[in-house]
């Protein structure tokens, strides 16, 4: 039961270039979740998505977009990267109340 | 702004003595999540309180929360090296539908 996976792991851009981050559960969730990690922050969410083919803005979603077409992913794009996009990257899918994590990509923007 | 502040930021302790940190929130909450952290790693769900409930206990965790105070406590007994993570309080607003706002944690460090 792998739960929540990540890819990449990790990842350098060059500022203006672009890029897909893919999350996939295999729990049946119909909640997923991007949030971004910078020290001293916490957690911040960025979109989020209700169930197959729907998405919404988080808090911090400027910059980037996120698709749902299928139940079990989540992708989440960066049209042009830029510096202050250097972040941790989470994605967590829940069906109850309690979310669960993948592992993270680490994505620095230079 | 976020809507849960952690106190301490950081905090050490030796193996066998409690530790305590606490959340704070802005708004009215649904419930209150704790999630721990190990370094380079996913978030793991710790223990949820709703907001009608006062105190909740998991093995050696306890979790307290004040409405009135807008302010959450967690007290791990006994603590372990393995307990060294970061620890987050997360709230699900009233209305807020099923998103979760996270606080900016309390690093704990636990010593031999």
């Amino acid at each position: 039961n792998a739960g929540v996976t990540q890819t990449p792991k990790f990842r350098v851009l060059k500022t203006g270039q672009s890029m897909t981050l893919l999350c996939a559960q295999d729990m049946n969730h119909e909640y997923m979740y991007w949030y971004r990690q910078d020290p001293g922050m916490g957690l911040r969410l960025i979109h989020y998505s209700v169930g197959e083919g729907t998405t919404a803005k988080g808090e911090v979603p400027d910059g980037y977009n996120v698709s749902r077409l299928k139940k079990q992913n989540f992708l989440l794009g960066l049209e042009s990267a830029a510096p202050s996009q250097t972040s941790v990257y989470f994605c967590a899918s829940s069906w109850g109340e309690k979310l669960f994590f993948g592992s993270g990509t680490q994505l620095s923007v230079l | 702004s976020q809507q849960g502040e952690e106190d301490p930021q950081a905090l050490s302790i030796q193996e066998g003595e409690n530790a305590t940190m606490n959340c704070s929130y802005k708004t009215s909450i649904n419930n209150l999540q704790w999630y721990r952290q190990n370094s380079g790693r996913g978030l793991v769900h710790l223990i949820l309180i709703r907001s009608n409930e006062r105190e909740k206990h998991s093995g050696r965790l306890r979790v307290t929360l004040d409405t009135s105070k807008k302010s959450s406590s967690l007290l791990i007994t006994a603590s372990r090296a393995a307990d060294t993570a970061s620890y987050f309080c997360a709230t699900r607003l009233t209305g807020g539908g099923n998103k979760l706002t996270f606080g900016t944690g309390t690093q704990l460090k636990v010593e031999l």
